[in-house]
């Protein structure tokens, strides 16, 4: 079946060390995003892209980076610059035209200590 | 892209019909408004979108008003697995492809 993944599901680290979140999609989707989730808040977007080798910041981009070498994998860094790193962060994936939706992964609950 | 407003809760009886609105009345002619929900603790899910005409699916149905300015989602018969928040986000087609996502409406579906 088709769909997106995302790993771990549980991630903990220590304060100032810098970690991966890792997305993969086998939609054959153009487009990928990353989405942060505070508690009891909406969906904050980090990061997107549209095409391989190519990404734009979203309006929280500040302490995360991330890459896009393949079209069916869009990595997210959190950096040790990052202020609050413990969040639920969500990747997502579209057509790149055509009005269609997002289909997103499961997540992964960052915890930093 | 255009903001939505949405009641951040409701409730619903089991078995009844949850009308869940949308107001986006700042929306332009070649935006889409797309109902997403969210379970607790996962990812968003797609429940349906929609240009102008009124649309249905097998989760939902969404009317839209003839001026665009807002719109209703209904899913006809809820059941507790429907409890969740539903978010309304309106996005062209083409161009940036970003979803905003707002603080969507909190449905707590009552047996």
């Amino acid at each position: 079946d088709g769909g997106i993944t995302q790993s771990p599901k549980y991630l903990f680290r220590k304060e100032g060390q810098n970690v991966t979140l890792s997305c993969e999609q086998n939609l054959n989707h153009d487009a990928m995003y990353w989405y942060r989730q505070d508690p009891g808040q909406g969906l904050r977007l980090i990061y997107y892209s549209q095409i391989v080798n190519d990404f734009q910041k979203g309006d929280i981009a500040e302490g995360y980076s991330v890459s896009r070498e393949k079209k069916e994998s869009f990595p997210l860094t959190v950096t040790s610059a990052q202020k609050n790193p413990t969040a639920f962060y969500l990747c997502a994936s579209s057509l790149s035209t055509g009005g269609y939706g997002y289909t997103f992964g499961s997540g992964t609950r960052l915890t930093v200590v | 892209d255009a903001k939505t407003t949405q009641p951040p809760s409701m409730d619903c009886a089991e078995g009844r019909a949850a009308n869940l609105p949308c107001n986006h009345s700042t929306i332009s002619g070649n935006e889409y408004v797309y109902w997403y929900r969210q379970i607790h603790s996962q990812g968003p899910q797609y429940i349906i979108h929609g240009l102008k005409n009124n649309e249905t699916n097998e989760m939902a149905s969404l009317i839209i008003t003839e001026d665009r300015k807002s719109s209703t989602l209904i899913l006809p018969h809820a059941t507790l697995r429907d409890t969740a928040v539903y978010y309304c986000i309106v996005r062209g087609s083409w161009g940036a492809q970003k979803l905003v996502f707002g603080q969507g409406t909190r449905l707590t579906i009552n047996p």
